[in-house]
Order: C-alpha cells, then structure tokens, then sequence
C-alpha cells in the first residue's frame, strides 16, 4: 500500500536559517509522482513541485530545493535562507499512477515556523 | 493560469440548513476533486469527478452531494449537516485524473 510518512509535525528556525523538511515514502508501483504542497493560515494548497519516479535529478528553484532518493525512498525539501512567509504547512505527497484512477496520498504535514 | 475559485469563503449553517458550495475553473481541467480537510489534519478525497461524471465517491454520507453541471464548475450540496462536519472544504482541478492537482483557497464551513 502507499504511505506517506512526514516524521517532523512542527519545525521552528529563525529567520535565515536553512531548513529541510523531510519526506519517506512507500509504495509497490515502479511508475509514481511525488509532490510537495505549501498550506499557508489563508488555507489554500499552494502547488511547488511534482517529479516522476524516472527522475532523479535535484531541482532548485529560487530558494527552494529538492533532494529525491529512490535509494531511501526520499524526497526532502530545503528552503535556503529562510523568511517569515515560508512559515506555513507543507504536505509531501504520492500519486501511484500518473494517469488512472489513483488519488494523491498525503503525508500529515509538518508545520513550519520561521520566527523573525 | 491555474487559478481554482471557490465560493463561499466562509459560511456558518444550522443543522437543517440546506446550501451549496460552488467551484470554478477555467483551465480546461477535465478532472475535478472535493476535499475536506479539519483542523491540522491532510486534505481527505470525497469525491472525484473526470469529464463530468462521478468517478469516485470515497464512502461519504449522502447529506453531501456533489453535482458537476459543466465541465468548468463543479458543486457540493450540503443538508442536514451535523456539527462534525465543520471543516475546510477545498477544491481541486487537474488537466486528466491523475495529473497534478491545482488547489482553490476553499471554504470554512461551520455548523452550528
């Protein structure tokens, strides 16, 4: 079955610092997405990125980064040099098959604080 | 554009109320998804429609019923609700089933 498992609930840093949030995965299928979604106070899943099972290569966009490990089933996210509006919560979620019937799974979230 | 509405923002409705949530999307989505979501918890699937028919109702109770008049907008009548179902009720949209979901900012629903 799939599972998504985001071990850190709530993380706090001050602002500037660098900070990963973690995600492991499980699943039995070869094929699959993985994600990552931002939830700020105002409620709406904001989308950041999606990468297939066939793609291993680290993406970096701005700030953001992403670190993906078929080897250990990972895919971390680092924001670099925090700031305030990075506080939020930020769901990993799986997709067994990327076009199908297939929900997206979500991992429980953790909850990011960037205090000032 | 990936730009998902949802009306309304807010709203408080009493145990016998009946009312609609409304979403919108113009993006050529073909697949439209229902989530509610309480309080520190993951969104949870409640129903998934792709070209405007039904195509999973994840076991929800029957005083919700989604309705898919075009393939642009998608509702979510609500009766008889029971304070339990106080929640953040969001909306999605993606290109096919199984494509990346696009989010609206969801309704906060009360039930008194």
């Amino acid at each position: 079955a799939q599972k998504v498992t985001q071990a850190q609930t709530e993380i706090s840093v001050v602002e500037k610092e660098d900070v990963t949030l973690d995600c492991v995965y499980e699943t039995r299928d070869t094929t699959y997405y993985l994600f990552w979604y931002k939830q700020p106070p105002s409620g709406e899943l904001v989308f950041l990125i999606r990468r297939n099972s066939f793609d291993e290569q680290n993406e970096i966009s701005g700030r953001y980064s992403w670190n993906f490990q078929k080897s250990t089933s990972s895919f971390n996210f680092t924001i670099t040099a925090s700031q305030v509006v990075d506080s939020a919560v930020y769901f990993c979620a799986l997709s067994e098959t990327p076009v199908g019937d297939d929900k997206i799974i979500f991992g429980k979230g953790t909850r990011l604080h960037i205090l000032p | 554009d990936t730009e998902v509405t949802q009306t309304p923002k807010h709203l408080v409705m009493g145990m016998t109320n009946k009312k609609s949530l409304k979403c919108e999307q113009h993006m050529g989505h073909r697949a439209m998804y229902w989530y509610k979501q309480k309080a520190k918890k993951p969104p949870e699937l409640m129903f998934v429609y792709s070209y405007e028919k039904l195509s999973i109702n994840e076991s929800v109770p029957s005083r919700f019923s989604p309705e898919c008049p075009n393939s642009s907008l998608l509702n979510l009548h609500l009766h008889a609700l029971q304070p339990e179902d106080s929640a953040l009720y969001l909306c999605a949209s993606s290109q096919v089933m199984g494509e990346t979901q696009y989010f609206g900012p969801g309704t906060r629903l009360l039930v008194l």
